[in-house]
């Protein structure tokens, strides 16, 4: 069965550190999807993707956080100065369509900042 | 602002003891109201998606049904294999990107 996969599974990095989490959607999705998880939090939307571009974003998202889908399989996210705030796991998603499909989630990459 | 509740927060069975976990939702147009269960972990785990009120899913020992208002996880004689976190998570019609915004969950855990 297909499924998303995610490296790395546990990254530590120092504040101020700029981290490339990854992702590869399920071979034949074309809407992809940044989540996090605080330890103990409920999953938070940060950003959609499709075609390229950016479809919706949420306040997390902002100027220190990037996407990219930089060849046919992969889907990056970039945090480009890490804070300790940013300590969470990162959920990659995938859906064949964006308005009424399922997303379907990958195991996750946890992040720890020191 | 959309917004999803679960009850209870936590739930402790004994294997073969029926329950329903509760799913209460505040959205402008759903378009669709999704169940995923999480293991300690892990990535959330596709359960069901529902559209319509009045629509029901099963899947071995799980149910899903949907009201205008409301869906329900019933969980029919549990086995301890069915303890997890189970997220429940809707989406609205205005949604450019088709985010989902997700409960915090109800973590199930199930006794032999």
């Amino acid at each position: 069965e297909p499924e998303v996969t995610q490296t790395p599974s546990h990254q530590v990095t120092q504040m101020g550190q700029e981290v490339i989490l990854r992702c590869v959607p399920i071979s034949n999705h074309l809407y992809f999807y940044w989540y996090r998880q605080i330890l103990g939090q409920k999953v938070e939307f940060l950003v959609s993707f499709y075609n390229n571009e950016i479809s919706e974003k949420s306040e997390i998202f902002d100027d220190q956080f990037s996407v990219e889908r930089p060849d046919g399989s992969n889907f990056t996210l970039k945090i480009r100065s890490t804070k300790l705030e940013d300590s969470a796991m990162y959920f990659c998603a995938s859906s064949w369509t964006g308005i009424w499909d399922t997303q379907y989630f990958g195991p996750g990459t946890r992040l720890t900042v020191l | 602002e959309d917004q999803v509740t679960q009850s209870p927060e936590a739930l402790r069975l004994q294997e073969g003891e029926s329950s329903s976990l509760n799913c209460s939702y505040t959205v402008s147009g759903l378009r669709g109201l999704f169940w995923y269960r999480q293991d300690p972990g892990k990535g959330p785990e596709f359960l069901f998606t529902l559209y319509s009120a009045g629509e029901e899913k099963e899947k071995e020992r799980l149910k899903a049904t949907l009201t205008k208002k409301e869906s329900f996880l019933h969980i029919t004689a549990p086995k301890p294999e069915d303890s997890a976190t189970y997220l429940c998570a809707v989406r609205a019609q205005e949604t450019s990107g088709s985010r989902l915004t997700f409960g915090e969950g109800t973590q199930l855990t199930v006794n032999p």
